[in-house]
């Protein structure tokens, strides 16, 4: 059971739209619909951001969105917003009841 | 709305056991969601550790399996985290979490373990 693979850091000005990539293989993104995606600003604990690919959880902004395409899920960051800066990780359901986590980008505003 | 706390020792010693508790707040541990233990060494990812349903039934992360063992106490709300044949390698935050048809929310505020002697 591997890491799933994300970019270790992407950054964009702000107002920019940026894209964060989470790789896996069909044994877990690819054969699922359980994708979420989790923000973590130094020092806190992570936030749930979206869930099962594309679910916005009540609070969060707009500007957060996720899509899937076959292996690999994707965040969308729009409108970028100082805020905004901080690790994010995604999470795919792996089957057999186990969960694992993407290798985590940090994301900064310039 | 819930609130998970973890606590426990924060040093344990090489070759020791890591035994941690997740108090759950603002709502039953029997209710329909599992809880699970995530932990992320310093300067790194996340990493799944485990889950444990009210019933006990539990589900391991296979590379820690043999090494882990959760627990649920109902009278006290809480959920527990052992973790034995403890190295270096096990130093990190460890964080409790509900989760809901795959999703981890909300989550404690973490306590960091550090394995040294």
């Amino acid at each position: 059971q591997s890491a799933l693979t994300q970019p270790a850091s992407v950054s964009g000005s702000p107002g920019q739209s940026i894209t964060i990539s989470c790789t896996g293989t069909s044994s877990d993104v690819g054969s699922y619909n359980h994708v979420s995606w989790y923000q973590q600003h130094p020092g806190k604990a992570p936030k749930l951001m979206i869930y099962e690919g594309s679910k916005r959880p009540s609070g969060v902004s707009i500007r957060f969105s996720g899509s899937k395409s076959g292996n690999t899920a994707s965040l969308t960051i729009s409108g970028l917003q100082a805020e905004d800066e901080a690790d994010y990780y995604c999470c795919s359901y792996a089957g057999s009841s186990t969960y694992v986590f993407g290798s985590g980008t940090r994301v900064t505003v310039l | 709305q819930v609130h998970l706390q973890e606590s426990g020792p924060g040093l344990v010693k090489p070759s020791g056991t890591l035994s941690l508790t997740c108090a759950v707040s603002g709502g039953s541990i029997s209710s329909s969601s599992w809880w699970s233990w995530v932990r992320q060494p310093p300067g790194k990812g996340l990493e799944w550790i485990g889950e444990i349903y009210h019933s006990g039934s539990t589900n391991y992360n296979p590379s820690l399996k043999s090494r882990v063992t959760m627990s649920v106490d109902k009278s006290k709300n809480h959920f527990s985290l052992n973790l034995n044949s403890l190295t270096a390698a096990d130093t990190a935050v460890y964080y409790c979490a509900r989760v809901d048809t795959s999703r981890f929310d909300p989550w404690g505020q973490g306590t960091l373990v550090t394995v040294s002697s």
